[in-house]
């Protein structure tokens, strides 16, 4: 039973540039979550989505970042133009969305976003 | 004032200790909680979920909940070198739009051999 996939694990990009980051949830969940952690912060939240459906993007920067998850395929995180600030660990989790333990999130192993 | 707080540590304890890790929150709509484990540069693994107030136990953790005093709690027994990480507790609400995660800043255990 594979978990909550990543990739790519580590990504460098030149100021400027596009980074995308795909997340596959767990086999069987159909909401996902994505989630920043900065150097010596905490872990935030950015976006929640289900198939074809953005629920909550009140963690989402206003400009550069847009996020997607299609009927087929992975969740998309896109950031265009990064910037050195964008430099993190980016995370995704995944949910049943049903049952008695709905909304238990289970995450991957991020990617390590680094900006030039 | 953040929604949770969390002592960062570093907490250091002897092999076999029992550690307690503690977060305080102010939202009182959250109704799910949650602590993560997170060893450096890997992604938070789920130790325990809880709904509302109460214990829940699993092998040697204790997840204590009290909803009164907007006060969580993990223990673990017989503490491991293994278990030398950080300690992340989450929240959140019960039904709405929404199901995201309020995070503390984690807690850096180190267990001694």
């Amino acid at each position: 039973n594979a978990g909550v996939m990543q990739n790519p694990r580590h990504l460098v990009r030149r100021r400027g540039q596009e980074a995308r980051l795909r997340c596959s949830p767990m086999k069987g969940h159909s909401h996902v979550y994505w989630y920043r952690q900065l150097p010596e912060e905490g872990l935030k939240f950015m976006v929640y989505l289900q198939k074809e459906n953005i629920i909550d993007e009140s963690g989402m920067p206003k400009e550069r970042f847009s996020a997607e998850f299609p009927k087929e395929g992975p969740s998309i995180l896109r950031i265009q133009q990064v910037v050195r600030g964008d430099s993190a660990a980016y995370f995704c989790a995944s949910s049943p969305g049903a049952g008695d333990n709905y909304n238990e999130q289970f995450f991957g192993p991020g990617t390590r976003l680094t900006v030039l | 004032q953040k929604e949770v707080e969390q002592d960062p540590g570093p907490l250091s304890v002897p092999e076999g200790a029992i550690v307690s890790l503690n977060c305080t929150y102010s939202n009182s709509a959250f109704q799910y909680f949650m602590w993560y484990r997170q060893y450096s540069r890997k992604g938070p693994e789920l130790l325990m979920y809880t709904y509302s107030s109460g214990n829940k136990e699993d092998g040697r953790f204790t997840a204590q909940v009290d909803k009164s005093s907007k006060y969580i709690s993990l223990f673990i027994r017989d503490s491991q070198p293994s278990d030398s990480a950080t300690y992340l507790c989450a929240m959140t609400r019960y039904g709405g739009a929404t199901n995201k995660l309020i995070f503390g800043t984690g807690t850096l255990l180190a267990v001694q051999p």
